[in-house]
């Protein structure tokens, strides 16, 4: 995913809702995906990772999903807190070690 | 364990000057980033090094950036001269070789005016 400039897609929530973040990557041959997440003047924050052989892993109140197929990804937050208010990125490894950001989302969560 | 350190935070010059920043990574990991963060967008590769040798420097300006990381620790990355466009949080990042997720520093704010 490429730069969307500085109108980052916005999703607001409320309090102990269960937020779903999308991402599209665009390289079929990307093997590893990663989402990070970056909280206002801090350098982003690894979240959770999940290989192309998975379709589906699960963290704490976090769960990433793959579909391969269409070459999508999602971020799914349980029970959002104030706390997660930030901008969530997906990442992708292309072979190599190279990641690539996607342009990013950013997570409102109203109390 | 102490994270990714970077310094200056926040620096302002103004166009045609040089500006450096300096980055100490996670003690023990080899790999390490330099990324340009343009507010609104995700972070865009610079250069990365493993140890003391560049193994990708293909998005980096080389005409006025230039990044080196002699003793295969901390690293700096100039700007030399700085532009407009360059105003952006630059950051640094360090990982494990062979692995894939990589730890942030909190990143330089640059203004160039």
């Amino acid at each position: 995913g490429e730069s969307v400039g500085l109108h980052l897609p916005t999703l607001s929530v409320q309090e102990g809702d269960n937020s779903i973040i999308n991402c599209a990557y665009s390289n079929s041959a990307s093997d590893y995906f990663i989402w990070y997440k970056q909280e206002s003047g801090k350098g982003p924050q690894f979240i959770i990772d999940i290989r192309s052989n998975m379709d589906k892993r699960q963290g704490q109140r976090v769960t990433v999903l793959l579909n391969k197929t269409v070459k999508h990804l999602s971020l799914q937050i349980a029970a959002t807190q104030p706390g997660d208010s930030a901008v969530y990125f997906c990442a992708e490894n292309t072979g190599g070690f190279k990641t690539i950001f996607g342009a990013g989302t950013r997570l409102f969560v109203k109390a | 364990e102490a994270g990714v350190a970077q310094s200056p935070r926040y620096k302002i010059i103004e166009k045609r000057q040089s500006v450096a920043f300096w980055c100490n990574p996670i003690s023990g990991h080899a790999t390490l980033y330099w990324y340009q963060q343009i507010l609104g967008q995700g972070p865009k590769l610079l250069i990365q090094f493993q140890n003391n040798g560049v193994v990708d420097d293909s998005q980096l300006p080389k005409d006025r950036f230039s990044a080196e990381r002699l003793k295969g620790v901390d690293s700096t990355l100039k700007i030399q001269p700085a532009k407009l466009e360059d105003s952006a949080v630059y950051l640094c990042a360090s990982s494990f070789i062979g692995e894939d997720i990589q730890y942030f520093g909190a990143g330089t704010r640059l203004s160039v005016l």
